[in-house]
């Protein structure tokens, strides 16, 4: 079956401008994950989504980052007043129910880049 | 707080040589424990997972791993290297709780020569 895509793939934005990356979990999972993987450094934790509700924001790293799950499927990432440091990949994961030591899926990531 | 370090950045081993990455997690408790693996311009694929069943984990492609509550480790091996291997490697601990969280080490970086 399909598995965690994420959309756009690549994203070339300027300093201070707003952009939304997208995600679209496996089909029935209830949980959803953002993580930011900078360059040389491991996937860090941003958010969880347990069916439409953010579970978990606290590693999201300032205000100017935000994210939906409008009907507990597809999410969107958004950040607005983008800076050089947010150039990052961003993956999502989903998780049929969101437990400890339940197997997370990944998608292949979206690679924001702000000049 | 739960956390795993890698202990090598980069590893380089020989086609057909073993191989052994290290990781070490720091928990108060038993904790989950996975390793991922990230090809070039590819998304993470569990290699493995150990939730608290048998210490020694089998996972795809000729990978496994052994818990060591003594010793706080979590080592990734493998008998005979293949040049299909040639990736990034980490080991991840599950945040304590009903959320499953994951913690990434820095990442292990395996090169195989022919």
């Amino acid at each position: 079956g399909a598995g965690v895509s994420q959309t756009p793939s690549n994203k070339v934005t300027e300093k201070g401008k707003y952009v939304e990356l997208r995600c679209d979990p496996i089909s029935g999972h209830t949980a959803l994950y953002w993580y930011r993987q900078s360059l040389g450094q491991g996937p860090e934790f941003l958010i969880y989504f347990q069916g439409t509700g953010a579970a978990d924001d606290s590693g999201l790293p300032n205000d100017r980052f935000f994210a939906v799950r409008p009907e507990g499927s597809v999410s969107t990432l958004k950040i607005q007043r983008t800076e050089r440091g947010d150039s990052a990949v961003y993956l999502c994961a989903s998780s049929s129910l969101g437990l400890e030591g339940e197997t997370q899926y990944f998608g292949p990531g979206t690679r924001l880049l702000v000049l | 707080a739960q956390s795993v370090t890698q202990l090598d950045s980069h590893v380089s081993v020989s086609e057909g040589t073993p191989v052994l990455l290290r990781c070490n997690y720091s928990s108060s408790y038993s904790p989950s424990l996975f390793w991922y693996v990230q090809h070039p311009n590819k998304g993470l694929q569990l290699l493995l997972k150990y939730t608290s069943a048998a210490t020694l984990v089998k996972g795809i492609n000729g990978f496994e791993a052994e818990f060591k509550k003594s010793e706080t480790s979590f080592h990734l091996t493998k008998p005979s290297a293949h040049m299909s291997d040639a990736a990034e490697y980490f080991c991840v601990v599950s945040q304590r709780g009903s959320q499953g969280n994951l913690i990434f080490g820095k990442g292990t970086k395996l090169s195989v020569k022919p």
